[in-house]
């Protein structure tokens, strides 16, 4: 069974148009996360919700929007895509709990955006 | 504020030789440290990860890691490096325990090439 599953894996698109990311986690975790692994394998907290709650926000231009309908869901949102866009982006979960900070994190396979 | 540097873009190491793969941090106060691994195309894994107590922390498929606080490093390595080790390597630092929404700040990432 997958742990964290994302959708699409890959997504190709022009400049301009508006894209959304799908995460699913079936591992009953609290809190989940949005990265963006850049051309350079550089990796970045973009988001985190716990409980449908958003509890980390970055800098993160205002074309990005979390939702989070439930705790097993996190999407990712992008309007008006540009060329600096494009990228891997990772779902990842925990259990946050505030006894027990020290939770690894479980990523998914990553979505490659790539925006013309 | 926290940081992570892993000073080496990438290890090259024998098949059966020790591999080491090395992470200094900077955090404001108790660190949580973590390392994880990502295999070509895959999201990241969980390798290791250290808390308190023991500051050698045994993990995965054979890893270990050594905590040393003097010197701020939390140094990956590997007895015997298996071609199949061959991946991207990431040290990450959160802070203590009431760090908001367990945000990891991870380093550069180290490539690790295993020769046969």
């Amino acid at each position: 069974d997958t742990a964290v599953s994302q959708t699409p894996k890959y997504l190709v698109t022009q400049m301009g148009n508006d894209k959304s990311i799908k995460c699913e986690q079936n591992l009953g975790h609290d809190t989940m996360y949005w990265y963006k692994q850049d051309s350079k394998k550089f990796l970045k907290i973009m988001f985190s919700y716990n409980n449908k709650e958003l509890i980390i926000n970055e800098t993160v231009p205002n074309r990005f929007s979390p939702k989070s309908p439930d705790k097993a869901h996190l999407n990712l949102h992008i309007n008006s895509l540009e060329l600096g866009d494009s990228a891997v982006y990772f779902c990842a979960s925990s259990q946050l709990g505030y006894s027990t900070p020290y939770n690894e994190q479980f990523f998914g396979p990553g979505t490659r955006l790539t925006v013309l | 504020a926290q940081s992570v540097a892993q000073p080496e873009d990438q290890v090259n190491v024998a098949e059966g030789n020790p591999l080491t793969v090395k992470c200094t941090y900077s955090v404001s106060g108790n660190p949580y440290l973590f390392w994880y691994v990502q295999y070509p195309n895959r999201g990241l894994q969980f390798l290791l990860k250290y808390i308190t107590g023991d500051n050698l922390v045994k993990g995965s498929y054979g890893f270990e890691a050594e905590f040393n606080k003097s010197q701020t490093s939390f140094h990956l390595k590997k007895p015997s490096a298996l071609v199949s080790d061959s991946a991207l390597y990431f040290c990450a630092v959160r802070l203590g325990i009431k760090a908001a929404g367990n945000k990891l700040t991870f380093g550069g990432g180290t490539r690790v090439l295993v020769k046969p």
